[in-house]
């Protein structure tokens, strides 16, 4: 069965420094997201992504985060300066054209020191 | 009011019982209603998904949507230690011909054998 799939499952950086955070869709899809997941909160919504632009962003997607689609698989999201408060587990989910269910990848644990 | 509203329990129940978990929701451009399963540390897993008001079952899951009262349930009989998880509900709507999905807190559940 087809899968979302994230890089790296940890990372662990120092305050100030930039992460990338890789995501290979499921490969038919169209739409691209990003979440975040502060340990022990709900999951939120940080950015939408369709035909290589933004389509939402929400208030924590802020000037220090970005997102690209450098080649036909993956999906990133970089986070220029980290702050202490980026640590959380970012989901990438993808869905396709029948505008049914995102599917998440497994997530990429940021621990920001 | 949140356009999510999810009890985080915890719930602890005995293996075999039937486990009732449930959200109520505010915004009325909900369209599609999910429920997924995050084990700790994992990502999302999609359970089921519902567009209409009504059941809809698989296998010892059972999804219950009831637009009217804006309520949505999900069944979970003979459960097993291994549901032990949180489950998360999720609604999503269609802003701008994208998909934006709003999660509730997610309940946590231990089954215990």
């Amino acid at each position: 069965e087809p899968e979302v799939t994230q890089t790296p499952s940890h990372q662990v950086t120092q305050m100030g420094q930039e992460v990338i955070l890789r995501c290979v869709p499921i490969s038919n899809h169209l739409y691209f997201y990003w979440y975040r997941q502060i340990l022990g909160q709900k999951v939120e919504f940080l950015v939408s992504f369709y035909n290589n632009e933004i389509s939402e962003k929400s208030e924590i997607f802020d000037d220090q985060f970005s997102v690209e689609r450098p080649d036909g698989s993956n999906f990133t999201l970089k986070i220029r300066s980290t702050k202490l408060e980026d640590s959380a587990m970012y989901f990438c989910a993808s869905l396709d054209r029948g505008y049914e269910t995102q599917y998440f990848g497994p997530g990429t644990r940021l621990l920001v020191l | 009011q949140k356009e999510v509203e999810q009890d985080p329990g915890p719930l602890s129940v005995p293996e075999g019982a039937i486990v009732s978990l449930n959200c109520t929701y505010s915004n009325s451009a909900f369209q599609y209603f999910m429920w997924y399963r995050q084990y700790s540390r994992k990502g999302p897993e999609l359970l089921m998904y519902t567009y209409s008001s009504g059941n809809k079952e698989d296998g010892r899951f059972t999804a219950q949507v009831d637009k009217s009262s804006k309520y949505i349930s999900l069944f979970i009989r003979d459960s097993q230690p291994s549901d032990s998880a949180t489950y998360l509900c999720a609604m999503s709507q269609f802003s701008g011909g994208y998909q934006k999905v709003t999660f509730g807190t997610g309940t946590k559940l231990q089954v215990i054998p």
